[in-house]
């Protein structure tokens, strides 16, 4: 169901660029890309979202290549609290289901 | 203030129960979600209402049932608990069903487990 590829675990070092990459091969022209993360089996948390142009705000950047088929999200400072499960999704469309896949694991280290 | 509200946090019973879990949201939603995440951490969307009807059920079995009894609340109730139940369970919430861009809001998760 899930329509993304993701790295299973990633490690960055506190106070560093942390870059989490995902693929999305076979994304069509209007769905768009989210990014939530999942912090120590609390309810996932919205990060950003985009369909083809960079985007920012004031957790991350959201860097989506021309031709939409993968994207990279950067948190720009890692902190301790970043380290949490991130999941890249691609809404299905029509309709809202997200399907959410295995996620990234990233670790911050001190 | 809590924007999507989950009670009770953890439910322990045992097989053949029938429990409910309820969910609350105050942020004038009018879409809310129920989503399962297993031992594995896989996390699955369950069911979808909208304007208190269900728009999605993605194959379910028949003992969850949601009630959406108005948009600001959708509960699950689950008959005859079954092992293979124990899981959390995330209720969400969006601000529409037919937008380009949404953005889903999660409660904290009930952690259920089966005796």
């Amino acid at each position: 169901d899930a329509k993304t590829t993701q790295p299973t675990s990633m490690d960055c070092a506190e106070g560093r660029a942390a870059n989490l990459p995902c693929n999305h091969s076979t994304i069509s022209g209007n769905e768009y890309v989210y990014w939530y993360r999942q912090i120590h089996s609390q309810g996932p948390q919205y990060i950003i979202h985009g369909l083809k142009n960079n985007e920012t705000n004031e957790m991350a950047s959201l860097i989506i290549t021309e031709d939409r088929k993968s994207s990279t999200l950067i948190l720009p400072h890692a902190t301790l609290r970043d380290t949490a499960v991130y999941y890249c999704i691609v809404r299905v469309w029509p309709g809202n289901q997200f399907y959410f896949g295995t996620g990234t694991s990233l670790t911050v280290i001190p | 203030d809590t924007a999507v509200s989950q009670t009770p946090k953890y439910l322990v019973t045992q097989m053949g129960n029938d429990k409910s879990i309820k969910c609350e949201q105050n942020l004038g939603h009018d879409t809310m979600y129920w989503y399962k995440q297993d031992s594995k951490k896989f996390l699955k969307i369950m069911f979808s209402y909208n304007n208190k009807e269900l728009i999605i059920n993605e194959t379910v079995p028949n003992r969850f049932s949601p009630k959406s009894p108005d948009k600001a609340h959708l509960n699950l109730h689950i008959n005859s608990l079954e092992l293979g139940d124990s899981a959390v369970y995330f209720c969400a919430s969006s601000q529409g069903w037919v937008t380009f861009t949404m953005i889903q809001f999660f409660g904290p998760g009930t952690r259920l487990t089966v005796l």
